[in-house]
């Protein structure tokens, strides 16, 4: 694979419903971030991976909101009850060592 | 206080020529690394330029360098002969510490417009 994969690329959804996203890192990547979005502002993170295990939260990312990457591979956000304010661009990052980290296309949530 | 800054919220550069988009940081860590991202309106952050704090040199990759002034905290990036292609946000970021792990801080972005 040549890059990190994310889907689906957008998702509209109506207020109160659940969403969950789909990131595949590069294969040999051990490390996968999420960020979220939004328009105007820098990426702010929102939690990250080391193989299987969640290392770290922000505390941006409230209960509503969950991440898993069983078996180290691929990881899902998954959003409980969304609001309009949830409404973002939802990056997901890879990386193996210091020098860079790889990001996919995003995901677009718009949240009516 | 901010990590990163970066105070141009947009600029203008003529085809073929030079622009430089500034960055400031902070960080008491001693080992952390400095790194710009250009987002074209496709939404990907495409990944340009990487700085370690021990680097000695500049860092460059083709027409892009970082300046690298570690006295000030600062790391602006240097796009040399301007295309139209590059016109797009350009983030700057930082990681800190020896831990690889660690989460990026970006900054609020700078937006480029090339003029033909």
């Amino acid at each position: 694979d040549t890059g990190v994969s994310q889907d689906p690329r957008h998702k509209i959804t109506k207020r109160g419903q659940n969403v969950t996203f789909r990131c595949d890192p590069i294969s040999e990547h051990n490390r996968l971030y999420w960020y979220r979005q939004t328009l105007g502002q820098g990426p702010e993170f929102l939690t990250y991976f080391q193989n299987e295990a969640q290392l770290e939260k922000s505390r941006l990312l409230s209960d509503r909101f969950s991440a898993e990457r069983p078996k180290g591979s691929f990881s899902t956000l998954e959003i409980q009850r969304t609001e309009q304010g949830d409404s973002a661009m939802y990056l997901c990052a890879s990386s193996f060592g210091m020098k860079s980290a790889i990001f996919g296309p995003g995901t677009r949530l718009t949240v009516t | 206080a901010q990590k990163i800054t970066q105070t141009q919220p947009g600029m203008f550069v003529q085809e073929k020529e030079a622009v430089t988009l500034d960055c400031t940081y902070d960080t008491s860590d001693p080992s952390y690394g400095l790194f710009w991202y250009k987002q074209p309106s496709s939404g990907e952050m495409i990944f340009l330029i990487y700085q370690g704090s021990y680097d000695q040199q500049n860092a460059t990759e083709g027409r892009y360098s970082l300046n690298f002034q570690k006295a000030r905290k600062s790391a602006n990036l240097v796009i040399s002969a301007s295309q139209l292609g590059d016109s797009a946000m350009y983030f700057c970021a930082m990681r800190e510490g020896a831990n690889t792990g660690n989460q990026f801080y970006f900054g609020t972005g700078t937006s480029l417009t090339v003029i033909p």
